[in-house]
């Protein structure tokens, strides 16, 4: 069981907005960023989102977060049949002294 | 260019010791706290444990403390982790992380991953 809460699936056709939600607590989300990681299939994670709602160089502004509270959301406009890959949120937990992650959420293109 | 290039996985039976490392080049390797994360097959990330950019600084998740130990030699830029005690449930790919800055900075480079089997 996962410390923050992901849908286990998501799916959207080529064009489509996706949203993936990531709840957690106020030890972990409702006081600290969020940073979301991509994993394509059969490689390593990539970050894609941190603090919140800011891209790394090179991710494409179909991308955008946001969080409110102790819940996240990672939004994709414009989706891509590239974009299928496992998504995670992720958190540091200050009582746990250490990260959660989401359980992740795997998105197809359909 | 950042790189980070995990060894040292394998196959290994329940009880016995395994040591992993991550050669890291392309960056001040003492000026950024690593951590390790791991994923069982099939199964999503679960971070392991975080190391300061000086040493002086660890944590580990509650799953791992008391068997694993995280470590750093800035003088090789290479990043360890010694597994005792190993259990079936510690099977998956071992990924080294660098942080952004800090230990609670996120996680802006990757390594490629070293998998560690326990099985009997």
């Amino acid at each position: 069981q996962s410390v923050l809460t992901q849908p286990p699936s998501a799916s959207g056709t080529p064009g489509q907005r996706v949203a993936i939600s990531c709840s957690g607590s106020s030890s972990n989300i409702g006081s600290n960023t969020v940073n979301w990681y991509q994993q394509l299939p059969g490689t390593a994670p990539k970050l894609l989102m941190y603090s919140n709602n800011e891209r790394p160089s090179g991710v494409p502004d179909r991308f955008s977060g946001s969080k409110s509270g102790t819940s996240a959301s990672l939004a994709i406009s414009g989706l891509q049949s590239e974009d299928e890959a496992d998504y995670y949120c992720a958190a540091w937990d200050d009582s746990l002294n250490g990260w959660v992650f989401g359980g992740g959420t795997k998105l197809t293109v359909l | 260019e950042v790189q980070l290039l995990e060894s040292g996985g394998g196959l290994v039976q329940p009880g016995a010791s395994l040591r992993l490392s991550c050669a890291a080049s392309g960056f001040a390797f003492s000026s950024y706290a690593m951590s390790w994360v791991r994923q069982a097959p099939g199964k999503g990330l679960e971070w392991v444990s975080t190391i300061s950019g000086s040493g002086g600084s660890t944590s580990y998740s509650d799953s791992v403390k008391g068997r694993f130990t995280i470590s750093r030699d800035n003088s090789k830029n290479t990043l360890h982790l010694q597994m005792n005690s190993l259990r079936v449930e510690d099977t998956a790919v071992y990924y080294c992380a660098k942080a952004y800055r800090s230990s609670w900075d996120h996680f802006d480079y990757w390594g490629q991953g070293t998998l560690v089997t326990v099985s009997s």
